[in-house]
């Protein structure tokens, strides 16, 4: 099976920039994609295809995959990004999550 | 605007059978994957497997198969996530999505709790 590795937590302060990075097998080769989770709501896209940003994203959140990693780059992080955060992958037509990151913002 | 909304919160006993329903709006629905995802009680997001509605091309996880069903009924627009015998460890929150390879999972259901305790 296809694993994705993500840290457990990433501390950031106010105004500062957040980088939470995703491990995989050749994970430049595939198309990645990020995840907001907040508790108690669903799960919120904020990147697909590596580095774009559906309608209604702010443009602090931004993507990118190359070699085996990919990162999920928040600028000048707001306290509302306080949230869990998930890579996924596609392999062999199934769809792979990352274990999710605490991002918490103090 | 693309919609899914999902049936409500259900408690059962071990088990028991459930069938829990995602009906989308707002898109046609037989152009798009749908997808089932779950996350267990303070644990992550773990997918479950999903369903082209066109023609009821089926995926599980791996790790999933044979243990839930997957349907779609198009005249109406619904997919639905069946079991035949609930365990305790199928608690969770089960969350349904569009999903497309090449735009991921773009619009979730508000999810739907599962308890199953006796």
């Amino acid at each position: 099976s296809y694993d994705l590795t993500q840290p457990p937590s990433v501390s950031v302060s106010p105004g500062q920039t957040a980088t939470i990075t995703c491990s995989g097998d050749k994970l430049g080769h595939k198309y990645n994609c990020w995840y907001q989770k907040r508790p108690g709501q669903s799960p919120v896209l904020v990147i697909y295809q590596n580095n774009k940003r559906p309608s209604g994203i702010p443009e602090r959140f931004s993507g990118s995959n190359s070699g085996n990693t990919a990162t999920l780059t928040i600028s000048g992080t707001q306290t509302m990004d306080e949230a869990d955060y998930y890579c996924q992958a596609w392999d062999s037509a199934s769809v792979v999550f990352g274990g999710g990151t605490q991002l918490t913002v103090l | 605007e693309v919609q899914l909304v999902q049936s409500g919160a259900e408690v059962k006993k071990p088990g028991e059978s459930l069938k829990i329903s995602c009906k989308a709006s707002g898109y046609k629905f037989t152009d798009h994957w749908i997808g089932w995802v779950r996350q267990m009680p303070g644990k992550g997001l773990e997918w479950v497997g999903m369903i082209f509605p066109e023609d009821s091309d089926i995926r599980y996880s791996p790790s999933l198969q044979g243990q839930v069903s997957i349907s779609a009924d198009k005249s109406i627009n619904t997919a639905f996530l069946q079991w035949s015998s609930l365990k305790a460890s199928d608690t969770g929150i089960y969350y349904c999505a569009r999903q497309d390879t090449a735009n991921g999972l773009d619009f979730w259901g508000q999810g739907t709790l599962v308890t199953v305790s006796s």
